[in-house]
């Protein structure tokens, strides 16, 4: 079945620095890879999302972009602030299914 | 915002005991799951249900546990025999599409479950 893999499992960053976090796939198959952001005892929530059929995608401060040939994604924060500061998860959909495969998880602290 | 809603937020049992977790999912949507995240861990697939239906379970997702939707409401996972490492962190969620573009997966609060 599908693998995720994510790195860095910690990320220190000074506050207006950029951080990036990578994900790597196993399953060609794989067309969905949303990012979720989850706070202390909080639900994941999705702050951004790219389908198989383009390779990067802008909301604000954050990109994602995704190389199918390689098979990883990325998650790109510019300009952080403190409230970034959360457990980042990327995740895999497969082909024909809503089932996420996810990623360990990145905690990303802000420095202030 | 339309929200998945979780009940109970936490919930400690005894080692054995049955426990039922409640969803609410958003009102148009069609697909519902149940994930599961031991604490520190990532989260993890546990179930998909559509029309009355699993549509898909990970081998987590044994003969202990169990989900149904009572009503046009509500989802619940049941889980039976309560043991320690079943302690975890359970999110449900929902979704309006299910397919090949896929779509997105909107999580509730979760309920915290304690197995002692």
């Amino acid at each position: 079945g599908e693998n995720v893999e994510q790195h860095p499992s910690t990320l220190s960053v000074q506050e207006g620095d950029s951080a990036v976090i990578k994900c790597t796939y196993s399953d060609s198959a794989s067309n969905y890879f949303p990012w979720y952001k989850q706070e202390l005892g909080k639900r994941p929530q999705l702050i951004i999302d790219i389908r198989s059929n383009v390779g990067e995608k802008k909301d604000q401060r954050i990109a994602v972009t995704l190389n199918k040939t390689a098979k990883h994604f990325s998650l790109h924060i510019t300009e952080t602030q403190p409230e970034d500061s959360a457990v980042y998860f990327c995740a895999a959909s497969l082909l024909g299914g809503n089932k996420l495969v996810f990623g360990a998880g990145t905690i990303l602290r802000v420095k202030s | 915002e339309p929200e998945v809603t979780q009940t109970p937020s936490h919930q400690v049992t005894q080692m054995g005991q049955e426990v039922i977790l409640r969803c609410v999912p958003i009102s148009n949507h069609l697909y519902f799951y149940w994930y599961r995240q031991i604490l520190g861990q990532k989260v993890e697939f546990l179930v998909s249900f559509y029309n009355n239906e699993i549509s898909e379970k990970s081998e987590i997702f044994d003969d202990q546990f169990s989900v149904e939707r009572p009503d046009g409401s509500n989802f619940t996972l049941k889980i039976r025999s309560t043991k320690l490492e079943d302690s975890a962190m359970y999110f449900c969620a929902s979704s309006e599409f299910y397919g090949f573009t896929g779509n997105t997966i909107y999580f509730g609060e979760g309920s915290w479950l304690t197995v002692v």
